[in-house]
């Protein structure tokens, strides 16, 4: 069974660039959801797809969007780059609003 | 706002001590989490606590939800430095969405 996996590892951006983010969910997950981690800090929940629909959102802004295709994978969409962007991004995958379980995230740092 | 803070923010302690780790919050939570993070790596669940005045053990760990459902507790006995991470809190909402506290960083020297 293939564990939730994301890319890429690391990225650099620069501020109003724009970032896309992929994770690929557990085999018979049907349900991503993706965090912003800031160094030193908790998670904090962006979004969460069920099925292709988006399913809970979090306090971001609208320029933070994403995607669920057909596979149950996952896409996060970051348009217009801030210096407090600069985070570890995580993607979650579960069955509904079962167990969670983590992909080991996407380093971003916008300079 | 639902919020969860954790206590202390950090801690450093010789193995073999024990040590607890607090989650509280002014909110009810459905269920109440704790993970464990490594650097690098995306958090990984050690428990889930559903019943006000729970305790789990897992082996040296032991996990206790409130009475109220509002905090927890992660108490660990004869620390070793394997113990060594950034241990999350995090409470499930009505809408099955998690509540992250900001994380203990733990450090168990030998």
């Amino acid at each position: 069974e293939t564990g939730v996996t994301q890319s890429p590892t690391h990225l650099i951006k620069t501020r109003g660039q724009q970032v896309t983010l992929r994770c690929s969910s557990q085999s018979g997950h049907n349900t991503v959801s993706w965090y912003q981690q800031a160094l030193g800090q908790g998670p904090q929940f962006i979004f969460q797809y069920y099925r292709e629909e988006e399913n809970g959102r979090g306090n971001f802004p609208p320029r933070f969007s994403g995607l669920q295709f057909p596979n149950y994978s996952s896409e996060l969409n970051v348009n217009a780059l801030e210096l407090d962007d600069s985070a570890l991004y995580l993607c979650a995958s579960s069955v509904g609003p079962d167990e969670q379980f983590f992909g080991p995230g996407t380093r971003l740092t916008v300079l | 706002t639902q919020l969860l803070e954790q206590s202390p923010q950090f801690l450093s302690i010789q193995e073999g001590e024990n040590l607890t780790v607090y989650c509280n919050s002014s909110s009810v939570f459905s269920s109440l989490q704790w993970y464990r993070q490594e650097p690098g790596e995306g958090p990984v669940l050690l428990v889930t606590v559903v019943t006000g005045g729970e305790v789990k053990k897992l082996k040296r760990l032991t996990f206790q939800f409130g009475d109220a459902r509002k905090d927890s507790s992660l108490h660990i006995t004869a620390a070793q430095p394997g113990d060594t991470g950034l241990y999350l809190c995090a409470g499930e909402d009505s809408n099955y969405q998690l509540i992250w506290g900001a994380g203990t960083k733990l450090i168990i020297k030998p």
